[in-house]
């Protein structure tokens, strides 16, 4: 297994652009998550999804959206870039069944971005 | 008020020391608590997880709750550098829709030789 793959590493943008961070996961998890993570600021919830075709927001979604067509996929869009949205992005994926450890979150290896 | 603290560090300790780690959260209903492991530019991994109070050992680690204080801590002992990393808290409530989680800041700890 895989796990929980992102692309891309490393993205450059300017003020205005849009671009999508792509997420696969291969566990047939039912939960996935996107986080960003400023330094010293611990993970902020973004979006979430808890199955095909269902997302709700989390934290701090503004300037962001998601889509969840798949029970494996679950892009994040981001529309007229801002110095703001300069962090990095986690994705995570969780089995999400009732209970315990089957809420364990497993994560990507991450997204850098910059907005300049 | 942040509903979980967590110190941001960093912290710096000589190989062979015991480390704590520590948050402090104010949400009465969170029932399950786990510390992630953060190396630099890596995804978090889950390294330890406990539900409700107690004490839980795993090798050179113990995650401590205390519901009563609303406080818990991570003991590393005999550090290793292999051991530098950030330390993220996370929490959430029994009844939660989405397993969502709520972190800590995360502690940058390094382990010299």
């Amino acid at each position: 297994n895989a796990g929980v793959t992102q692309t891309p590493k490393f993205r450059i943008l300017k003020i205005g652009q849009s671009m999508t961070l792509q997420c696969t996961q291969d566990m047939n998890h039912n939960y996935m998550y996107w986080y960003r993570q400023d330094p010293g600021m611990g993970l902020k919830l973004i979006y979430y999804s808890v199955g095909a075709g269902i997302t709700d927001k989390g934290e701090v979604p503004n300037g962001y959206n998601v889509s969840r067509s798949t029970t494996e996929d679950f892009p994040l869009r981001l529309e007229l870039a801002a110095p703001s949205q300069t962090s990095v992005y986690f994705c995570a994926s969780s089995e999400g069944l009732a209970g315990g450890l089957s809420y364990e979150q497993y994560f990507g290896p991450g997204t850098r971005l910059t907005v300049t | 008020q942040k509903e979980v603290e967590q110190d941001p560090g960093p912290l710096s300790v000589p190989e062979g020391a015991i480390v704590s780690l520590n948050c402090t959260y104010s949400n009465s209903a969170f029932q399950y608590f786990m510390w992630y492991r953060q190396y630099s530019r890596k995804g978090p991994e889950l390294l330890m997880y406990t539900y409700s109070s107690g004490n839980k050992e795993d090798g050179r680690f113990t995650a401590q709750v205390d519901k009563s204080s609303k406080y818990i801590s991570l003991f590393i002992r005999d550090s290793q550098p292999s051991d530098s990393a950030t330390y993220l808290c996370a929490m959430r409530a029994f009844m939660n829709q989405g397993g969502k989680l709520i972190f800590g800041q995360g502690t940058e700890l390094s382990v010299k030789p």
